[in-house]
């Protein structure tokens, strides 16, 4: 049972356009959002957060938007770099302690 | 300085061995993961130790016995490997338990191939 999910698998843009990626939920009980940004060969490493109780969460070029009613969040990349290509995991966690990852969308910024 | 560790990087084995992993965090973290990430590349959890203690045991089977000798390593052992074992496994660790909050710090990884 996908809780987590990110439909598409890939994204190509051009450098110094806007990236979007989005993220569906379906556990009402999450409270918390992230994501994680993974290249190839390394771990992921941890790019933005929001709490539920927002529905905007900006750190320069990134801004992660949530909407609780409809159960989605998006990741905003602007202006997107060529160094922003990777895989991008949406995760979401609640009162057990336990982050439930997406499948990841990667991300292609073509110069 | 690495702030996650794992070893081995890669790990090639036959079915029915016994392997370990290794993971150490030098971030002075209380809580420590481990993740697989299947064929479908999702990230699940599959354990996590709060200063020692086994806090999450998910639906793993009882072949994979992790151990915690300190705050600062997470081992876990794999017996009577078998073909879907197969995947990449990540260590992961935080100040505390996670929460909105607190940031997983991740492992480079250990890529398991069962043949």
């Amino acid at each position: 049972d996908q809780q987590v999910k990110q439909n598409s698998p890939s994204l190509s843009v051009q450098e110094g356009r806007i990236s979007i990626l989005n993220c569906d939920y379906t556990n009402s009980m999450f409270d918390y959002f992230l994501w994680y940004k993974k290249y190839p060969a390394e771990g992921p490493t941890f790019l933005i957060s929001i709490s539920s109780i927002k529905d905007k969460n900006e750190d320069g070029r990134f801004t992660v938007f949530l909407n609780k009613s409809a159960k989605h969040l998006s990741l905003h990349i602007v202006p997107s770099q060529p160094g922003d290509s990777a895989v991008y995991f949406c995760a979401a966690g609640g009162s057990n302690y336990k982050l439930t990852f997406g499948k990841g969308t990667l991300l292609t910024v073509n110069p | 300085d690495t702030a996650v560790s794992q070893t081995p990087k890669y790990l090639v084995t036959q079915m029915g061995n016994d392997k370990s992993i290794k993971c150490e965090q030098n971030l002075g973290h209380d809580t420590m993961y481990w993740y697989k990430q299947d064929s479908k590349k999702f990230l699940k959890i599959m354990f996590s130790y709060n200063n020692k203690e086994l806090i999450i045991n998910e639906t793993v089977p009882n072949r994979f016995s992790p151990k915690s000798p300190d705050k600062a390593h997470l081992n876990l052992h794999i017996n009577s490997l078998e073909l879907g074992d197969s995947a990449v496994y990540f260590c992961a660790s935080s100040t505390q338990l996670a929460g909105f909050k607190e940031t997983q710090y991740f492992g480079p990884g250990t890529r398991l191939l069962v043949l």
